[in-house]
């Protein structure tokens, strides 16, 4: 059974730059959400993707989009990269979208945006 | 005020003692996440729990959903214990997990 790995580890943009970050579930796993970690802080909710639909979203601009894949990989697309962009972005599946599920985390993509 | 608070915010401990983190919430929850933070970014997920306790090696989580409140502790630590503690809160049938910002844990030899 695989976990769940994402792509790139890390990476460099400069502002107004697009990034797109990947990650792929774990093997069952239908459930896909992402989370923003700025340095020092918790994680703050992004989005969830379930079934290939967004099914919630967190208090990020519409520059933030995502998609999921039919084998529930998802992508996390960053438009008009700001400096406060800059964090580790993280990615977790879990089997079904409710709150009272196991989440596997990915290893992050840390972004810096210069 | 967040809506998830732990406590303390950086502990240090000789190898060896018992160690607890707390972690208090504002909000009505369907459950509630224990996870660890290495250096690096990597997350683990140590207990999902809603009520009463969960015991996993040395590793023990409560939770009293009457105080909204929930404890981590740690027996008998060891270096490989040094990490950031992370508690997080789902509400009701919400998908959304609200963080806390998390007990760096430094245990010494």
């Amino acid at each position: 059974e695989t976990g769940v790995t994402q792509s790139p580890t890390h990476l460099i943009k400069t502002r107004g730059q697009q990034v797109t970050l990947r990650c792929s579930s774990q093997s069952g796993h239908n459930t896909v959400s992402w989370y923003q970690q700025a340095l020092g802080q918790g994680p703050q909710f992004i989005f969830q993707y379930y079934r290939e639909e967004e099914n919630g979203r967190g208090n990020f601009p519409p520059r933030f989009s995502g998609l999921q894949f039919p084998n529930y990989s998802s992508e996390l697309n960053v438009n008009a990269l700001e400096l406060d962009d800059s964090a580790l972005y993280l990615c977790a599946s879990s089997l079904g979208s409710g709150g009272a599920n196991v989440l596997t985390f990915g290893a992050g993509s840390r972004l810096t945006v210069l | 005020k967040n809506e998830v608070e732990q406590s303390p915010q950086n502990l240090t401990a000789q190898e060896g003692e018992f160690i607890t983190i707390n972690c208090s919430y504002s909000v009505g929850i369907s459950a509630l996440h224990w996870l660890q933070q290495h250096p690096g970014g990597g997350i683990v997920s140590l207990f999902m729990l809603s009520s009463g306790k969960k015991k996993h090696g040395r590793l023990i989580a409560t939770i009293n959903i009457q105080e909204k409140h929930s404890s981590l502790h740690i027996t008998a630590s060891h270096p490989r214990d040094s990490a950031v503690y992370i508690c997080a809160v789902s509400g009701g049938s919400n998908y959304k997990l609200t963080f806390g910002k998390g007990t760096l844990l430094t245990v010494n030899p």
